[in-house]
């Protein structure tokens, strides 16, 4: 089973900070896809990234999957109190047939304002 | 299109009880998976049907779990004699394969509490 490590675990800053959150593993994905969750509700589609190197923005949030794609990061900039959640990667298997995804445990992010 | 939704969002039940949640799809989705979520976790595969053939089900998903998709739209879950570890959030999501994979996207979940 392919496992995906992300880090920190939490993280709590300040309105206006710029922060990163790492998604890592040892095994290659054909896709790798961020999530945010909410208490209470289910994860909703951030972005998905497929090719290595791959980097794609959403207006304050800049995604990029590694070369090898084992690793991708999540890049905030100037934070708000709306950002906050769970940040959730999840990688697609490159075999099988299902997509199934395989999913880290999540950086909890907290902005204060 | 309303995205896809689960019912309930909540259940509280006694252990050995029978529980059965419902799930429905993004319309004209072909796939469809349930996903386990415990606290501080990131959600688990449990099972997936492409249209209504269940194709793949983890290890996870013991025999006191079953899932149908008779008419390849909506799913149900069964949990047969439910035990206080089976208490997590379930999640269902939906996806529609083309060629070159395919996205999933996530109902709001239904809470299972085993008291």
């Amino acid at each position: 089973t392919q496992l995906l490590e992300q880090s920190p675990q939490f993280l709590s800053i300040q309105e206006g900070e710029n922060l990163t959150v790492y998604c890592n593993s040892s095994s290659v994905f054909s896709s790798l896809q961020w999530y945010r969750q909410e208490p209470g509700e289910g994860p909703v589609l951030l972005v998905t990234v497929v090719t290595g190197g791959e980097v794609k923005k959403l207006k304050r949030l800049t995604f990029q999957f590694g070369d090898a794609r084992k690793d991708s990061s999540l890049h905030i900039t100037a934070a708000q109190p709306g950002d906050t959640g769970l940040y959730l990667c999840a990688g697609e298997e490159p075999q099988g047939g299902s997509e199934k995804l395989v999913f880290g445990k999540g950086t909890k992010l907290t902005v204060n304002p | 299109d309303t995205g896809v939704s689960q019912d309930p969002r909540h259940k509280i039940t006694k252990r050995g009880q029978n529980v059965t949640f419902r799930c429905d799809p993004i319309s004209e989705h072909n796939r469809l998976y349930w996903y386990r979520q415990t606290l501080g976790q990131g959600p688990e595969f449990l099972t997936y049907f492409q249209n209504e053939a269940q194709l793949e089900k983890s290890r996870l998903l013991s025999d006191r779990f079953s899932a149908e998709r008779p008419k390849g739209s909506f799913s149900t879950l069964e949990i047969q004699r439910t035990e206080q570890g089976d208490s997590a959030m379930y999640l269902c999501a939906s996806s529609l394969v083309l060629a070159g994979g395919d996205t999933q996207y996530f109902g709001p979940g239904t809470r299972l509490t085993v008291l």
